[in-house]
């Protein structure tokens, strides 16, 4: 069965404390992985797509990588407006494209 | 370029009510698609539109859930009748082909 789960679920950090959220999966025919964030009250706002092992991407202060069986979310020196739920979906395909979302990853960063 | 719209924002019924949610993607995107978000879970895909075609509805609880896509634009998702587990968080998003999808703000749904 397809599934992708990340961890922590929760993750308290003080200002400029760097750490990385985790987003493993077991799918078939994976065609790329995202990640988002979602602030409360708010739909999820597209960060990162990484579509190879290998590939990196890098947005201010966040780093995404992808391995064959995982990707983690690098933040440095984070701030408190980076306190947020941060989601990992893949796409795969197995007939049909499909986007299946892990359950997040709660960050607050304590200034 | 404008996001996506959608409506209401709250809602609140009784259980056995009915109740239809409204969204509007960006425009030239032909996917769209409605996800039930649980709180403190993730996002789950109830149903995908490629154009005004139903690409993938198996988790749809088709029993009380509905949705259409007239004209391949404006999409509605519809309960009838709602039950308590059906509070949520609606959201409606939309890409182009299989890339990043651009997510509405969402509907909150109360069951009483």
């Amino acid at each position: 069965e397809d599934q992708v789960t990340q961890s922590p679920e929760a993750l308290r950090l003080q200002e400029g404390e760097s750490s990385s959220l985790n987003c493993s999966y077991t799918v078939s025919g994976l065609r790329g992985l995202f990640w988002y964030r979602q602030d409360p009250g708010k739909g999820p706002e597209f960060l990162f797509t990484l579509y190879s092992a290998g590939e990196e991407k890098e947005k201010e202060r966040l780093k995404a990588t992808l391995t064959k069986k995982e990707s983690f979310l690098h933040i440095t020196a984070p701030k408190p407006e980076d306190s947020a739920t941060y989601l990992c979906a893949v796409l795969c395909r197995s007939g049909t494209y499909k986007y299946i979302f892990g359950t997040g990853t709660r960050l607050k960063v304590l200034a | 370029e404008a996001g996506v719209a959608q409506s209401p924002r709250y809602k609140i019924i009784e259980k056995r009510q009915s109740v239809a949610f409204w969204c509007n993607p960006i425009s030239g995107h032909a996917t769209l698609y409605w996800y039930q978000q649980i709180l403190g879970q993730g996002p789950k895909l109830l149903i995908q539109f490629q154009n005004n075609g139903v690409v993938d509805d198996s988790q749809l609880p088709k029993d009380r859930f509905s949705a259409e896509r007239l004209k391949g634009v404006d999409s509605t998702l519809k309960i009838q009748p709602a039950k308590l587990e059906d509070s949520a968080v609606y959201l409606c998003a939309s890409s182009r082909f299989h890339n990043e999808q651009f997510f509405g703000p969402g509907t909150r749904l109360t069951v009483l």
